[in-house]
């Protein structure tokens, strides 16, 4: 019974280039959001994503961020032309969508540093 | 828009003892749930315990229990008997039903809770 799963642990990139951070979601879940938590900091939500849509994109950066959430694989959290700034953990959740209140389960994370 | 506020940067208490970590929250949405997650050094996002906003009663969870004043717009964490393991740092969130306005998740900056022995 797999939990959420996030590759890889780290991640390590120079300035300029792109980051892929992968999300397999728990079994049954269709529903995946993914946060960014700088050092001291809380989580801020980015992005949520049902299979094949983007329901809510509200938190992600204009520019260079980008996620998808394909029919088949995992959801993909695209950052090209990093920055410095860019470092952070990158968290994603899962949740099944069929409950009133559907809490989320968090993936291990996913800390990019960028030199 | 949603807020979450964590006044509490840290917290420390003897094991053994009850601590009340607090968290207030705004919302213009008429229904919303209220959770609560513990982050240890290991970094790991760790749920504990929700509360809807319809529901009566506050939610318990083990040693967990959600203190929830609607009025006040008030979500306190109870964590009963602290135990060393509980040294972590504590994040309370909060989003919509049904996943409508589950996009507009709203997390707190934390508390930091170190428990002494």
């Amino acid at each position: 019974n797999a939990g959420v799963m996030q590759n890889p642990r780290h991640l390590v990139r120079r300035r300029g280039q792109e980051a892929r951070l992968r999300c397999s979601p728990m079994k049954g879940h269709s529903h995946v959001y993914w946060y960014r938590q700088l050092p001291e900091e809380g989580l801020k939500f980015m992005v949520y994503l049902q299979k094949e849509n983007i329901i809510d994109e509200s938190g992600m950066p204009k520019e260079r961020f980008s996620a998808e959430f394909p029919k088949e694989g995992p959801s993909i959290l695209r950052i090209q032309q990093v920055v410095r700034g860019d470092s952070a953990a990158y968290f994603c959740a899962s949740s099944p969508g069929d409950r009133v209140y559907n809490e989320q389960f968090f993936g291990p994370g996913t800390r990019l540093t960028v030199l | 828009a949603q807020k979450i506020t964590q006044t509490q940067p840290g917290m420390f208490v003897q094991e053994k003892e009850a601590v009340t970590l607090d968290c207030t929250y705004d919302t213009s949405d008429p229904s919303y749930g209220l959770f609560w997650y513990k982050q240890p050094s290991s970094g790991e996002m760790i749920f504990l315990i929700y509360q809807g906003s319809y529901d009566q009663q506050n939610a318990t969870e083990g040693r967990y229990s959600l203190n929830f004043q609607k009025a006040r717009k008030s979500a306190n964490l109870v964590i009963s008997a602290s135990q060393l393991g509980d040294s972590a740092m504590y994040f309370c969130a909060m989003w919509g039903a049904y996943n409508t306005n589950a996009g507009k998740s709203t997390f707190g900056d934390g508390t930091t809770l170190t428990v002494k022995p």
